[in-house]
């Protein structure tokens, strides 16, 4: 099946610095990427969707200056948590989808990265 | 406004079987699928419905009514493992995923 990775695992940083998460399709071309928060004991929350090549396109309430997304080759995209503040401190989930039209629609998850920001 | 709804917990007993519901209202589906989380960890995968019936994969099944806009996970033989919550979601008309709030599900011996 479809494996997706992330890098890291876990990560702790100070308060106003920079963090950058990255997310890999091993074995397939993920044309679209998603990434995801989920604080403790709620849902998924869709942040951006990144097409390959392309600006990401963020979800209402994301901003777009402080989690920077680039999505640079059909098998890598980066979040960057930017003066990272203790709010921000989650479990960051990326998530990959092959072409559309291909019969795949599903969405095959990293194993997340737990950002703690002290 | 899209909207997908599901209980926010269940409990269960070993060995038993429970039946998690989801319905949905969205712009356009195009299938509806079920992910598995348990605690700290990513989703995964368990089904895939794009036409009405039931789906059977071991001991999980799924079951779509389109018309009704109403899905379910049927979960046989509950083991303790089978602890976790169980997300629904529907791809709509621009293949985005819209996400229920998940269903935690409790097993107790």
């Amino acid at each position: 099946g479809a494996v997706v990775s992330q890098h890291p695992s876990r990560v702790i940083c100070k308060s106003g610095t920079s963090v950058k998460i990255e997310c890999r399709s091993l074995d397939f071309q993920a044309t679209t990427m998603f990434w995801y928060r989920q604080f403790p004991k709620q849902s998924l929350m869709l942040m951006a969707t990144s097409n390959e090549g392309s600006k990401a396109t963020y979800e209402q309430g994301v901003e777009k200056d402080k989690f920077l997304i680039n999505h640079a080759s059909l098998t890598l995209s980066t979040l960057t948590v930017t003066s990272a503040h203790p709010e921000d401190s989650s479990f960051y989930i990326c998530s990959a989808r092959g072409i559309v039209g291909r019969g795949s629609y599903e969405q095959y998850f990293g194993p997340g990265t737990r950002l703690t920001v002290t | 406004g899209q909207n997908i709804d599901q209980p926010t917990e269940m409990t269960a007993t070993e060995g038993a079987i429970v039946q998690i519901n989801c319905t949905y209202q969205t712009s356009g589906f195009n299938g509806l699928f079920w992910y598995q989380q348990h605690a700290g960890e990513a989703p995964t995968f368990l089904s895939y419905n794009v036409l009405d019936g039931l789906e059977e994969k071991g001991r999980f099944s799924s079951f779509l009514s389109r018309s009704k806009g109403y899905s379910y996970l049927l979960l046989k033989e509950l083991q303790m493992k089978d602890s976790a919550s169980y997300l629904c979601a529907v791809l709509d008309s621009n293949y985005q995923l819209i996400w229920g709030a998940g269903t935690k599900l409790i097993i107790k011996p």
